[in-house]
């Protein structure tokens, strides 16, 4: 059964304190792993899509590795609106997208 | 309208009200999904529809009904609910990739549903 599990639960941060998010993933035939933003009341925003290891992708202060085992999203030098919700799904052999609990982040000034 | 709009965004019903869930994807799309999103669990899939064919169910709820009537809409006919389908519901759409890898899901605003 595929799997996904993210670390840590919960982040806090002091406005520019960089730090990393690990998406751990199980999954038989990695077809996608994919990066997504979640506000309060909104529905996920997406970041970005890693299809082999040793690919990476960035985006403003986002950065996103990945390797066989599992993904991180690196955040350098965060400010206040990146505070969200970051979830991280892994789509198997089946085509079927499998989400992990997500990381909840909040960058305080 | 842009992306993927969902309505109402907003829903409180009785156990015994119908209702129904509306979602529409401005993006060309050809599959679209269904989402439960409960509070500390991953978000959980309901249903697929691909070229306007439901492709997954995944052991859902007889009182949980899709409709697909083509590519750019999907409706969620619900009745007779129960307090614990209280949740977020979202919808998704995708194109499919040629060439393997699987394709990027983008999601709507959800409608958050309250059961009373």
């Amino acid at each position: 059964e595929d799997q996904v599990t993210q670390s840590p639960e919960a982040l806090r941060l002091q406005e520019g304190e960089s730090s990393s998010l690990n998406c751990s993933y199980t999954v038989s035939g990695l077809r996608g792993l994919f990066w997504y933003r979640q506000d309060p009341g909104k529905g996920p925003e997406f970041l970005f899509t890693l299809y082999s290891a040793g690919e990476e992708k960035e985006k403003e202060r986002l950065k996103a590795t990945l390797t066989k085992k599992e993904s991180f999203l690196h955040i350098t030098a965060p400010k206040p609106e990146d505070s969200a919700t970051y979830l991280c799904g892994a789509a198997g052999g089946g085509n079927k997208l499998t989400f992990g609990t997500g990381t909840q982040l909040k960058v305080e000034l | 309208e842009t992306g993927v709009t969902q309505t109402p965004r907003h829903l409180v019903m009785g156990m015994t009200n119908k209702k129904s869930l509306k979602c529409e994807q401005h993006l060309g799309h050809n599959a679209m999904y269904w989402y439960k999103q409960s509070a500390k669990k991953p978000l959980e899939l309901m249903f697929v529809y691909s070229l306007e064919e439901r492709v997954e169910n995944n052991s859902v709820p007889s009182r949980f009904s899709p409709e697909c009537p083509n590519s750019s809409h999907l409706f969620l006919h619900l009745h007779t609910l129960q307090p614990e389908d209280s949740a977020l519901y979202l919808c998704a759409s995708s194109q499919a990739r040629t060439g393997g890898g699987t394709d990027t899901q983008y999601f709507g605003p959800g409608t958050r549903l309250t059961v009373l």
